[in-house]
């Protein structure tokens, strides 16, 4: 009965390759995000996305990318991975509402080699 | 742009002391403040949520309280133990949902 699930727990890739990571919610939320938490264990937004609006960090490269298939799901596609990519990347989700709280995954660890 | 800071970075107690974390941020534009705890190599935990309009939230041992004019967050720890080992990182929610993090303050409390 897991709230927000993200998978893998762990990748390991090269430099240059495409890798997908994946997230699901069963909490009924209509909006989702993405968080990258760098060596420093410094935690930022890179993305919201509900239905209706996909905000993006101005400070994210377009070789990141959200898709969604259903509102239950945000899965967050890297294209040409860097050395720079690796990180810890939560997924969280709430309702879409400002008095709502975010409850976020267990993370993936990417590390590029 | 939305600033978070937390004092102090790390935090060393013997068990059974009462203690406090801070947080402070830049702009009081927020709808709510969040707490969260992580434990080494996990997720994050949600503790205590505190809306705008709200001085303060409690659960159990924990008391956060809020004063969004002058942009500050004390989370309270009664009665610390060495379970409530961790890393504590406050949030402040802006436009567009986003949570902008502070650093976190890294807590020991030893047996």
């Amino acid at each position: 009965d897991t709230a927000v699930s993200q998978t893998p727990k762990y990748l390991v890739t090269q430099m240059g390759n495409d890798k997908s990571i994946k997230c699901e919610q069963n909490l009924g939320h209509d909006t989702m995000y993405w968080y990258k938490q760098d060596s420093k264990k410094f935690l930022k937004i890179m993305f919201s996305y509900n239905n209706k609006e996909l905000i993006i960090n101005e400070t994210v490269p377009n070789r990141f990318s959200p898709k969604s298939p259903d509102k239950a799901h945000l899965n967050l596609h890297i294209n040409s991975l860097e050395l720079g990519d690796s990180a810890v990347y939560f997924c969280a989700s709430s309702h879409f509402s400002r008095e709502d709280e975010q409850f976020f995954g267990p993370g993936t660890r990417l590390t590029v080699l | 742009k939305q600033e978070v800071t937390q004092i102090p970075a790390a935090l060393s107690v013997p068990e059974g002391e009462n203690l406090v974390l801070n947080c402070s941020f830049t702009d009081s534009a927020i709808y709510n403040l969040q707490w969260f705890r992580q434990d080494p190599g996990k997720g994050l935990t949600s503790l205590l949520l505190i809306q705008s309009s709200q001085r303060e939230q409690t659960s159990g041992r924990l008391n956060a309280s809020l004063d969004k004019s002058s942009g500050r967050s004390t989370l309270y720890i009664a009665a610390s133990q060495p379970g409530d080992s961790a890393t504590y990182l406050c949030a402040v929610l802006n436009a567009g949902n986003m949570l902008t993090f502070g650093g976190g303050t890294r807590l020991m409390v030893k047996p």
